[in-house]
């Protein structure tokens, strides 16, 4: 079956301007998983959804990173006014649940390069 | 605070050789630990997990045993192969549920004919 698949695969920005990514999740897949893959960093939780709770955003670097899921399947997120240090292959992931039994699964990532 | 410390590479092998990469970690509770695998050009992939201690993952010829007393997570291969190149995390994910991945900084692997 699909994947989860992400989109654009690549963007490139100006500093200052927003950018919205996107990720479809395998379908039935209640956890979704934001992730920062950069190579200062390594790879960097940002946020997770799971079914219709509130998510938990302890990962966002700072209020300029937002992400919402709509509809439990479909999730977006939000850069404002991005700087360079944003640049960095933002990653999606999602599990049937959140148990450790079960596994995630990774999309092939956004590069994000701000100018 | 819970982190994960693997060897930081790149590792360079001729092909056949044995492979080893270190991976600890500090944890509160009792994690699961898995390799994940990122072939060039490629997405994540799981290669291997183990959720308890004493548990051997196991996945294309790779191995890693979940050791609690020494808090350790070494991926280990006999006899690796020119498409064994890719980078190679280990993580952990704390047994509490909505917790994310905690990844190491990853190991490059390259394998040479």
């Amino acid at each position: 079956g699909a994947g989860v698949s992400q989109s654009p695969s690549n963007k490139v920005t100006e500093k200052g301007k927003d950018v919205e990514l996107r990720c479809d999740p395998i379908s039935g897949h209640t956890a979704l998983y934001w992730y920062r893959q950069s190579l200062g960093q390594g790879l960097e939780f940002l946020i997770y959804f799971q079914g219709n709770s509130a998510p938990d955003k302890s990962g966002l670097p700072s209020d300029r990173f937002s992400a919402e899921r709509t509809g439990g399947s479909v999730s977006t997120l939000t850069i404002q006014r991005t700087q360079q240090e944003d640049s960095a292959v933002y990653l999606c992931a999602s599990s049937l649940a959140t148990d450790s039994s079960y596994e995630q699964y990774f999309g092939p990532g956004t590069r994000l390069t701000v100018t | 605070g819970n982190s994960v410390t693997q060897m930081e590479g790149p590792v360079t092998l001729s092909e056949e050789a044995f492979l080893t990469i270190n991976c600890t970690y500090t944890a509160t509770g009792y994690p699961s630990l898995f390799w994940y695998v990122q072939y060039p050009g490629e997405g994540l992939q799981l290669l291997l997990k183990a959720t308890k201690a004493d548990d051997k993952g196991s996945n294309k010829g790779f191995e890693a045993t979940y050791r609690k007393e020494t808090t350790s997570f070494h991926l280990e291969k006999g006899s690796v192969q020119v498409s064994d190149s890719a980078v190679y995390f280990c993580a952990l994910k704390v047994f509490q549920a909505g917790t994310a991945l905690i990844f190491g900084k990853g190991t490059t692997l390259s394998v040479s004919s």
